[in-house]
C-alpha cells in the first residue's frame, strides 16, 4: 500500500519569506500523481499544485513550486513571500495512475509570523 | 459550477441515531470520493465511485456505513447507528478521471453524543 509523510507537523515563517514543506511517499507503481492540499481554518481543501510522475519539469503555480525528486520519493512544496494568507495546513497526497483515491499524508500546520 | 456541495454543514445527533450526509458532484464529473477527516487519523478515503459504481469500498470502517450513488448528480453516506467515534469531519469530491484533480466540497462535521 502507498504511503505520505510529512515529517514536519508544524513550520513557521516570517511573512515574505521562504518556507519549503517536506514529503515523502513510498510507492511500487511507475505512474502517478502527487498533490499539495491547503486547508485553512475555514476546512476547505483547496488544490495548491500538481505533479504528473511522467514530468521531470518541476510544476510551478505563481509563488507555489515544488522539487519533484522521483527516485527518491520527495516531493516538497516549496512557498516564495510568504503570505499571512498562506497559514494553514498543508497536506500532501498521492493517486495512483489506476484511478484509486488519495492517500494522504498527517500533515504540516504552517504559521505566518507577520 | 457552484463546485461540490455537501448537505448538512455541520450535523449534532445523538448515539445509536441514522445519520445520512449528502453529495451533489461537479457536472459531468465521473469519480466521486468519500473521506473522513479525525485528528487521530488524519484524511481517510472511505469509498469512492466511477460512473455512480462503487468501486473500492475497503475503507469503510464498519458494516454501520453504508454509502450509495443512485444517479451522476448526488450520493449519501449513511451510518446506523451512529456512535461518539464516528464523530469527524466527512468530505466529498468528484473528479473527472482519477488522477485528475480532485475538488472538495466543503464538509460535514458530524459530532455523536
Amino acid at each position: 500500500a502507498q504511503t505520505v509523510t510529512q515529517s514536519q507537523p508544524e513550520m513557521s515563517v516570517q511573512e515574505a519569506e521562504t518556507v519549503t514543506l517536506s514529503c515523502t511517499y513510498d510507492t511500487s507503481e511507475s505512474d502517478y500523481y502527487l498533490f499539495w492540499y491547503k486547508q485553512p481554518p475555514s476546512r476547505q481543501m483547496i488544490l495548491v499544485i500538481r505533479q504528473e510522475a511522467y514530468k521531470q519539469q518541476n510544476a510551478t503555480e505563481n509563488r507555489f513550486s515544488v522539487n519533484f525528486q522521483k527516485a527518491a520519493k520527495s516531493f516538497s512544496l516549496k512557498i516564495s513571500d510568504s503570505q499571512l494568507g498562506d497559514a494553514a495546513m498543508y497536506f500532501c497526497a498521492y493517486s495512483g495512475g489506476g484511478a484509486d483515491g488519495l492517500t494522504f499524508g498527517k500533515g504540516t500546520h504552517l504559521i505566518i509570523q507577520p | 459550477d457552484a463546485g461540490v456541495i455537501q448537505s448538512p454543514r455541520h450535523e449534532v445527533t445523538e448515539m445509536g441515531q441514522e445519520v445520512t450526509l449528502r453529495c451533489k458532484p461537479i457536472s459531468g464529473h465521473d469519480y466521486l470520493f468519500w473521506y473522513r477527516q479525525t485528528m487521530m487519523r488524519g484524511l481517510e478515503l472511505l469509498i469512492y465511485f466511477n460512473n455512480n459504481v462503487p468501486i473500492d469500498d475497503s475503507g469503510m470502517p464498519e458494516d454501520r456505513f453504508s454509502a450509495k450513488m443512485p444517479n451522476a448528480s448526488f450520493s449519501t453516506l449513511k451510518i446506523q447507528p451512529s456512535e461518539p467515534r464516528d464523530s469527524a469531519v466527512y468530505f466529498c469530491a468528484s473528479s473527472l478521471g482519477g488522477g485528475f484533480v480532485a475538488f472538495f466540497g466543503q464538509g460535514t462535521r458530524l459530532t455523536v453524543v
